[in-house]
């Protein structure tokens, strides 16, 4: 069984370009999370969803949004990024039960 | 409010058992879990324990909440060389779902040979 794909792993983008990142859950999931990571704030939620609906929502910023499509892969976008937005961007994927969230590799982010 | 605490470092000799220590404040939370992290890489999912249980075992881990004091613990028996990496406990929020886990700082555990 698959786990969590998230593509692309690296990133090298300028301030004020914006990014879409992608995570395609284990096969059966229906709820994807997103979380960033960073040196100083730790891992903090960005944002939940569950059959192509948003559920939960962290503090970020407008500039951060994003979507699930029918077969509950999932992208984040960031626009007008900002030097601080660089990061490890982890998302997870829950079975039916949501007990337990499973993460992928995540993608690192350097803005420039 | 949420809020998770872990202590920042841990060092331990091989052989050794390693117990890391967390708090957490939501006393709503349905799961509590601890996540393995080594370098480069994502969030491994070591075990989680459901806010009714006391202490669960899954081979070398041992996992103990006390609800009351809102107080987890993990505990590595025989740590290697291999279990080397940041450890995060984090509490789900509100009812029984995964939507939403709140981390600690994590624990970065040295193993020495």
């Amino acid at each position: 069984k698959a786990g969590v794909t998230q593509t692309p792993r690296y990133l090298i983008k300028t301030r004020g370009q914006q990014v879409t990142l992608s995570c395609s859950p284990i096969s059966g999931h229906r709820s994807v999370s997103w979380y960033q990571q960073t040196p100083g704030q730790g891992l903090q939620f960005l944002f939940e969803y569950f059959s192509e609906t948003q559920r939960n929502k962290g503090n970020f910023p407008g500039r951060f949004s994003g979507r699930q499509f029918s077969n509950s892969r999932s992208e984040m976008n960031v626009s007008t990024l900002e030097l601080g937005d660089s990061a490890l961007y982890l998302c997870a994927s829950s079975g039916a039960g949501r007990t337990e969230a499973f993460f992928g590799q995540g993608t690192r982010l350097t803005v420039v | 409010g949420e809020d998770v605490e872990q202590s920042l470092f841990l060092s331990v000799r091989e052989g050794d058992s390693s117990v890391i220590n967390c708090t957490y404040t939501d006393s709503s939370s349905t799961y509590l879990y601890w996540y393995k992290q080594e370098p480069g890489a994502g969030l491994q999912l070591l075990t989680y324990i459901f806010s009714n249980m006391d202490m669960k075992q899954d081979q070398r881990l041992t996992v103990l909440l006390n609800k009351k004091d809102k107080h987890l613990s993990l505990r590595i028996a025989d740590t290697q060389t291999g279990d080397s990496a940041i450890y995060f406990c984090a509490e789900s929020m509100g009812s029984s779902n995964t939507g939403k886990l709140i981390f600690g700082q994590g624990t970065t555990l040295q193993v020495k040979p």
